[in-house]
């Protein structure tokens, strides 16, 4: 059974750093990009970034607004992803949700979707 | 960046209505548009992707359809279960955008 366990979110203080992962099983990491997507208290999702697989260099998409403070990575040994967050701030307290990104193909066309979450870690930034 | 915009934002109906609920994005996705379920405490459920295609598992009576800037899912007999926030997504370009959600309350 496909599964993603988030970890790594608490209390921190504004202007430090912390970094989540997020662990997979039940399908073979590396052959799927990952998504961080994150909930803030009453608020709706908002889409963090996510990281391609080796095949495609690895390399990352962000949200415009957090580029420069957030870093997604990935250890496919491990089959962990994670997101370092630095310079936090009070704003980015939320629940963070990790997702495998899912290649679905319809009509000779190729669709991504977010088809697995974790159960999503809380970060409470506040002094 | 591509906005996706969903109305309304909160809905309340009853058991056995039919329920629609529209997105809008801000320039053409095709039908690179997924459909999610959010229940309070539980992790996001994908119910459909490529604007109509039912995940599977996912019960006959959700529905999806559309394509371009307008979109819509459906219920069409809604059960108890089905209270839940509702969100759409594009998958068009690559910064998977989320609408800001639909609250679906039951009467």
């Amino acid at each position: 059974e496909e599964q993603l366990v988030e970890s790594g979110g608490g209390l921190v203080q504004p202007g430090r750093s912390l970094r989540l992962s997020c662990t997979g099983s039940g399908f073979t990491f590396g052959d799927y990009a990952i998504s961080w997507v994150r909930q803030a208290p009453g608020k709706g999702l908002e889409w963090v970034g996510f990281i391609r697989i080796k095949t495609y260099g690895g390399t990352t998409e962000k949200a415009a607004s957090l580029k420069g403070r957030f870093t997604i990575s990935r250890d496919d040994s491990k089959s962990i992803a994670y997101l370092q967050m630095n310079r936090l701030k009070t704003e980015d307290t939320a629940v963070y949700y990790c997702t495998r990104i899912g290649r679905y193909y319809y009509d000779n066309d190729e669709y991504y979707s977010f088809d697995y979450w974790g159960q999503g870690t809380l970060v409470t930034v506040s002094s | 960046d591509i906005q996706m915009t969903q109305s309304p934002s909160s809905l309340s109906a009853s058991v056995g209505d039919r329920v629609t609920i529209s997105c809008r994005a801000s320039q053409s996705i095709g039908d690179y548009l997924n459909w999610y379920q959010h229940k309070p405490g539980k992790a996001p459920k994908l119910l459909i992707y490529a604007a109509s295609t039912l995940q599977s598992g996912v019960p006959s009576r959700f529905s999806g359809s559309g394509s371009g800037t307008d979109f819509a899912l459906s219920i069409s007999s809604l059960q108890p279960e089905d209270l839940a926030t509702y969100y759409c997504q594009q998958s068009y370009s690559n910064t998977y955008t989320f609408g800001q959600g639909t609250k679906l309350e039951i009467k």
